[in-house]
């Protein structure tokens, strides 16, 4: 199976901040990867698909880039609806992994 | 309205059986792959399975293989997973997810049903 590994666990910024989190797979996946946000007591949602790709309805301060094992999820200017948990996802082979999840956090 | 709603969790002893349904509207069901995400409590989030459009294909994640059992109704626009020999560790919330046609993310997802396995 292809490991997910998100850095940082958590992280804390303040709202205008930019913020970056990193997950890198434990093999290539090519641009098979998705960035989702989490709410406590929510479903999680798209934010990201095919590494770069917005998902339609998603601000644009949110972007994705990289490919092959090496990946960025960044926000450009924190925003107070934007403090979350955010995760990392491969879709290149079964079982379809998730990273362990990044806390963004409020300083 | 593009809507999932997840339905059929409770609590259940170990060694049980629970079935867990999901209702799709708003979207025509029977052209995209459905999958079940699972998220115990305080923890990440584990893919469980997936459905090709006509049911022809299914995947598991190597920790349910041979207890789940995932189908699809597309005449009913439904979406199940039949669980079997329940252990502790089954106890998460479970989602059910729309694959985009490219397979390349979950674009829709539930509520979710929480499933609680203990005596």
């Amino acid at each position: 199976d292809i490991q997910m590994t998100q850095s940082p666990s958590s992280v804390s910024a303040s709202v205008g901040d930019r913020v970056t989190i990193t997950c890198r797979a434990s093999q290539g996946i090519s641009s098979w990867l998705a960035w989702y946000q989490q709410k406590p007591g929510k479903a999680p949602k798209l934010l990201i698909y095919a590494a770069s790709s917005l998902q339609s309805g998603v601000p644009s301060r949110f972007s994705g880039s990289g490919s092959g094992t090496d990946f960025t999820l960044t926000i450009s200017s924190l925003q107070p609806e934007d403090f979350a948990t955010y995760y990392c996802q491969q879709a290149n082979s079964f079982p379809h992994t998730f990273g362990q999840g990044t806390k963004l956090e409020i300083k | 309205e593009v809507q999932l709603v997840e339905s059929g969790g409770g609590l259940v002893q170990p060694g049980g059986s629970l079935r867990l349904s999901c209702a799709a509207s708003g979207f025509t069901f029977s052209s995209y792959w459905m999958s079940w995400v699972r998220q115990a409590p305080g923890k990440g989030l584990e893919w469980v399975a997936n459905i090709k459009q006509d049911g022809s294909e299914k995947y598991y994640v190597d920790s349910v293989k041979g207890r789940f059992t995932i189908s699809r109704d597309n005449a009913k626009n439904s979406l199940y997973l039949q669980m079997n020999s329940l252990r502790a560790e089954d106890t998460a919330v479970y989602y059910c997810a729309r694959d985009r046609v490219r397979q390349d993310a979950f674009d829709i997802w539930g509520q979710g049903t929480m499933v609680t396995v203990s005596s």
